[in-house]
């Protein structure tokens, strides 16, 4: 059981927008920032969002984070068959003193 | 370029230990905390353990606290992870991660990872 909530599945067609929701605690998501990562198939994970909302350079803009409260969010835009991948959610924990991340959600491109 | 090479993983009986290692390039190393995530087959992804850049501050997930100590050697570019007391559960593919600060807590992202190395606890 992950200490982050995300569901396990998301999916939808080339050119929607998909989000996919992380839900922490008051010791995690509600006092410090969310970072997003994706993992495609048979690869390490990359960094897709840090600091809520921040992008790393490269990435597209059609990956956009939030946070509100205890709750984060990513969303996709324009999706691409190329995005079908696992994403992840992680904060740090002041209670646990260590990162905390989702269990994943895997996204289907149909 | 960026990079960061893990080494060390393989095949160990319950019980016993190994060293993981971390080769980085690219970026000055002593700036920067690192950490190590694993990644149980088919399974998600879990925090093992940070160092801070000047080994001041270090942590770990309670699942290994007490048998894997983390630590690095900024002279090599290096970061190790002594694993001791393995368990089925800790079979995994483990991956090198840079933190985007110093430290090791609070809000630095890991914005670069290796490709990972694989530790088999079986007998």
């Amino acid at each position: 059981q992950s200490v982050l909530t995300q569901p396990p599945s998301a999916s939808g067609t080339p050119g929607q927008r998909v989000t996919i929701s992380c839900s922490g605690s008051s010791s995690n998501i509600g006092s410090n920032t969310v970072n997003w990562y994706q993992q495609l198939p048979e690869t390490a994970p990359k960094l897709l969002i840090y600091s809520n909302i921040q992008r790393p350079s490269g990435v597209p803009d059609r990956f956009s984070g939030s946070k509100s409260g205890t709750s984060a969010s990513l969303a996709i835009s324009g999706l691409q068959s190329e995005d079908e991948a696992d994403y992840y959610c992680a904060a740090w924990d002041d209670s646990l003193n260590g990162w905390v991340f989702g269990g994943g959600t895997k996204l289907t491109v149909l | 370029e960026v990079q960061l090479v893990e080494s060390g993983g393989g095949l160990v009986q319950p019980g016993r230990s190994l060293r993981l290692s971390c080769a980085a390039s690219g970026f000055i190393f002593d700036d920067y905390a690192m950490h190590w995530v694993r990644q149980a087959p088919g399974k998600g992804l879990e925090w093992v353990s940070g160092i801070s850049w000047n080994s001041g501050s270090i942590d770990y997930a309670d699942s290994v606290k007490g048998r894997f100590t983390i630590s690095r050697d900024n002279a090599k570019n290096s970061l190790y992870l002594q694993m001791n007391s393995l368990r089925a559960e800790d079979m995994a593919l483990y991956y090198c991660a840079k933190g985007r600060a110093p430290a090791a807590t609070g809000d630095a992202a890991f914005d670069i990872w290796g490709q990972g190395t694989m530790v088999t606890v079986s007998s």
